[in-house]
């Protein structure tokens, strides 16, 4: 297996710009989650994929984050009009459909934004 | 309450002893349960899951599992210096969802 792979993996935008991640995920995981993680914090939930169905979505997302899988392979997480408080490292993670560890989520190496 | 709680530390363990990593968490329906390590600057690593009340063996790695009392916890035998690390607590939710603890930084002295 290939890992998760995210890019890109450092992105340094001014405030009120828009920016977008891709997520690829290990190729026989249908199920496909984005995260945020803050320092000195544990990740914080985003929303989830399966396939390319959209199951949940955090209340703590507001309208300017919009995430889509649209093929059920890659994902792609957009901010728009970022703010100062959108800087922390977002984080991909997939699980495999069934088998053994079918719940296991493994994580990519994460994107750091920064917004100034 | 914060749904999953880890003491922050940092917990200092002698290089060669038992480190002893401790997790609670509020919802009594969680039913999956999982260590990872986060080195700095990186993101997390999975390192044991658990599903069922006992012990889970994995190399130096020990993961228990009590779920009256709503604790999970990680042993680390033979501790190495390389095991200084973040280690997080997570509990899934019903929907796949993850909730996570703060994290545990391990430190192991030389």
């Amino acid at each position: 297996d290939t890992g998760v792979s995210q890019n890109p993996r450092h992105k340094i935008t001014k405030r009120g710009q828009n920016v977008t991640f891709r997520c690829d995920p290990i190729s026989e995981h249908n199920r496909l989650y984005w995260y945020r993680q803050t320092l000195g914090q544990g990740p914080e939930f985003l929303t989830y994929f399966q396939n390319e169905a959209q199951l949940e979505k955090s209340r703590l997302l507001s309208d300017r984050f919009s995430a889509e899988r649209p093929k059920g392979s890659f994902s792609t997480l957009e901010i728009q009009r970022t703010e100062q408080g959108d800087s922390a490292m977002y984080l991909c993670a997939s699980s495999r459909p069934r088998g053994q560890g079918w719940n296991e989520q493994y994580f990519g190496p994460g994107t750091r934004l920064t917004v100034t | 309450q914060k749904e999953v709680e880890q003491n922050s530390g940092p917990l200092s363990v002698p290089e060669g002893a038992i480190a002893s990593l401790n997790c609670t968490y509020s919802d009594r329906g969680s039913q999956s349960f999982f260590w990872y390590r986060q080195y700095s600057g990186k993101s997390p690593e999975l390192i044991m899951s658990i599903y069922s009340n006992g012990d889970k063996e994995d190399g130096r790695f020990t993961a228990q599992l009590n779920k009256a009392s709503q604790y999970v916890s990680l042993l680390i035998r033979d501790s190495q210096p390389s095991d200084s690390a973040t280690y997080l607590c997570a509990v899934m939710r019903s929907n796949y969802q993850l909730i996570w603890g703060a994290g545990t930084k391990l430190i192991i002295k030389p």
